[in-house]
């Protein structure tokens, strides 16, 4: 099983501030990496797929990179209602897994 | 609007069984890929369960290989999870969410609101 290791678990931050957010993966899973966020009492929505590609509607200020191991969510001017949990997503071999999540608190 | 709309949650006893659904609308449900993902409480997200369009191809987390089986009814536009032998790890509110797939890659792209299952004596 891949295991996607994120740090920080949690982070405190202030409104303009810019969160990074790392995603570890314990093999090589290519571009293989999505980023979801999830608000809370809401379902996650999908932020970043392959690893930098970024979707149609979602702010420009969310940004990823990253491949092989190592990816980072980018988070730049944060705004209030960015507060939320954020998880990658490896679908690069089965059992597909996320990491544990960040929490962003405001 | 395309929606996916969970269903069938409940309070189960451990060792019980339970059948959730996923009601899909506003899109071609049979063209696409869908998969269960659960969030126990307080948790983070959880990948369960895959199934192909036609059905024909379906993968399991070990987790609940053996004691769920997915499936779908495309002329109902449906997605089902048929949950066996309960355990009380198995208490999490369960996602259903379409999987869309480009040249470069699949995501999942549309969630539904989920429904609870508790399992407890």
């Amino acid at each position: 099983e891949i295991v996607l290791t994120q740090s920080p678990d949690f982070q405190s931050v202030t409104p303009k501030e810019k969160v990074t957010i790392i995603c570890r993966a314990s093999q090589s899973i290519g571009n293989n990496l999505q980023w979801y966020q999830q608000k809370p009492g809401q379902s996650p929505k999908l932020l970043i797929k392959y690893a930098s590609q970024s979707l149609s509607g979602v702010p420009s200020r969310f940004s990823g990179s990253g491949s092989g191991t190592d990816f980072t969510l980018t988070i730049d001017s944060l705004e209030a209602e960015d507060a939320a949990t954020y998880y990658c997503h490896q679908i690069s071999g089965l059992p597909w897994t996320f990491g544990q999540g960040t929490k962003v608190e405001i | 609007e395309v929606q996916l709309v969970e269903s069938g949650g409940g309070l189960v006893q451990p060792g019980g069984s339970l059948r959730v659904s996923c009601a899909a609308s506003g899109f071609t449900f049979s063209t696409y890929q869908m998969n269960w993902v659960r969030q126990a409480p307080g948790k983070g997200l959880e990948w369960i369960s895959y199934i192909s369009s036609s059905g024909t191809t379906i993968y399991y987390a070990d987790s609940v290989k053996g004691r769920f089986t997915i499936s779908r009814d495309n002329a109902k536009n449906s997605l089902y999870l048929q949950m066996n032998s309960l355990r009380a790890e198995d208490t999490a509110l369960y996602y259903c969410a379409r999987r869309y797939c480009n040249s470069s890659s699949c995501f999942m792209d549309v969630w539904g609101q989920g429904t609870t299952v508790t399992v407890s004596s």
